[in-house]
Parts: structure tokens; C-alpha cells; sequence
């Protein structure tokens, strides 16, 4: 059964916090992504990434950074939480090949104060 | 720009009867759609995928393609108020295997008993 796990379901920060949201996936799925979600702009991507280590920015990456270190598991950084952050995000990950169907976490509520 | 284009709705429809849902696309060059549903507060699920040209059935639910037109669309028989809910169509557009996919906005469906 496909699996992808988030770290939290909510989260309350603070503004200027350093903000560590984790994706885990056990699908062995080489393509992982981090989206936003707010209402009336639909899903936005921040980041994605084919492979370990590698990554590529989506379509608002400014404020955020990410890291992949293992196949499995795809961190999104916010490096100093501001209030616009405030929203839900939500890890996906796909496979190769004709195969691009995303499987979705159950997403994270940041709250930033 | 490439873009994915959707009815943002509500599209209402009465208890039992066919809903469809429709999505067009910017490049003619896209290879693989994908139908998602979202209900309020949770992550978008996976409904199905297509690739072919032509009818994909999956229970009650039914994708149809038309490359030629650049559209696809999801009909949904005997709809029922768990139906309702925002569904969201994704389409591979990128070249490449990063598995990125481009979303519409979503079309809210309400079925009303």
C-alpha cells in the first residue's frame, strides 16, 4: 500500500523560527515534491527532486530551501518563518517512466505568529 | 506558460446523477492526465490516470481523453453526497523524468441529496 508520511499535522511557529517539515515515503519512488496550498490559489509547487541529493526549484522557491539526503525522506527548510508562510503544505512523491502518478502525505497546517 | 485549465464550479448535481468534469491543457505535447479528489481540509487522493486517447472506466468513474482537442474529463455516474468534494486535474507537460506535474485549480462538486 502506498505510503507517505508527514512529520506533523499542525504546526505553531513563531516568526524569524527555524521550520524543518519531513516527508517520508516508502514506495522507493525516485521523484519527490513540496507543495503550498492556499485557498483561491490552488497547489503551488516550492521544490522538487528526481534523485538524492539532486533538487530543482518549482515555481515560488524564495524563502524556502530542502534537502535530500536519502531516497526516502525529503525535508522542506523554512529558514526564518514569516507570517506568509502561514499555510497548509503538502509532500508527494512519484515514480519513473509513464508512471508520474504523485502520492500525497497528509499535509502539514504551518501556523506562523 | 503552461497551463491547466479548470471550472473553479460549484458544479451542483442532484443525488444519482452523472456528474462530469471538465480540464484543458496548454501543450499539445503532454503525454499522461491524472484526475485527483481533494475533500475539504485533506490532501488530494488519487482517483485515476490516463494515457491513450479515448475511455478509461474505473468503477463508476470514467476519464475520457481527446488529445486532438487538448482536453480530458472525469465523469462520475449515480453521483452521492460523498462525491462532493474539489477535484483536480494534473497533467504531465515536462519533458524529462522529473515526474513534475502541472494542476488546475480545481471544479468544487456539490451532490445534493
Amino acid at each position: 500500500d502506498v505510503k507517505v508520511t508527514q512529520s506533523s499535522r499542525y504546526l505553531v511557529k513563531r516568526t524569524g523560527e527555524k521550520v524543518f517539515l519531513e516527508c517520508v515515503q516508502d514506495m522507493d519512488h525516485e521523484n519527490m515534491f513540496w507543495y503550498r496550498q492556499d485557498p483561491g490559489l490552488g497547489l503551488r509547487l516550492i521544490y522538487f527532486s528526481y534523485d538524492v541529493k539532486m533538487k530543482e526549484k518549482g515555481d515560488i522557491p524564495e524563502g524556502y530551501s530542502v534537502s535530500r539526503e536519502k531516497k526516502e525522506r525529503f525535508s522542506l527548510i523554512l529558514e526564518s518563518a514569516s507570517t506568509n508562510q502561514t499555510s497548509m503544505y503538502l509532500c508527494a512523491s512519484s515514480g519513473q517512466g509513464l508512471s508520474y502518478e504523485q502520492y500525497f502525505g497528509p499535509g502539514t497546517r504551518l501556523t506562523v505568529t | 506558460q503552461k497551463e491547466v485549465e479548470q471550472n473553479s464550479g460549484p458544479l451542483s448535481v442532484p443525488e444519482g446523477a452523472i456528474a462530469s468534469l471538465n480540464c484543458t491543457y496548454s501543450d499539445r505535447g503532454s503525454q499522461s492526465f491524472f484526475w485527483y479528489r481533494q475533500y475539504s481540509g485533506k490532501s488530494p487522493e488519487l482517483i485515476m490516470f490516463i494515457y491513450s486517447n479515448g475511455d478509461k472506466e474505473d468503477g463508476r468513474f470514467t476519464a475520457q481523453l481527446n488529445k486532438a482537442s487538448q482536453y480530458v474529463s472525469l465523469l462520475i455516474r449515480d453521483s452521492q453526497p460523498s462525491d462532493s468534494a474539489t477535484y483536480l486535474c494534473a497533467v504531465n507537460m515536462v519533458p524529462g523524468n522529473t515526474g513534475k506535474l502541472i494542476f488546475g485549480q480545481g471544479t468544487t462538486l456539490q451532490v445534493k441529496p
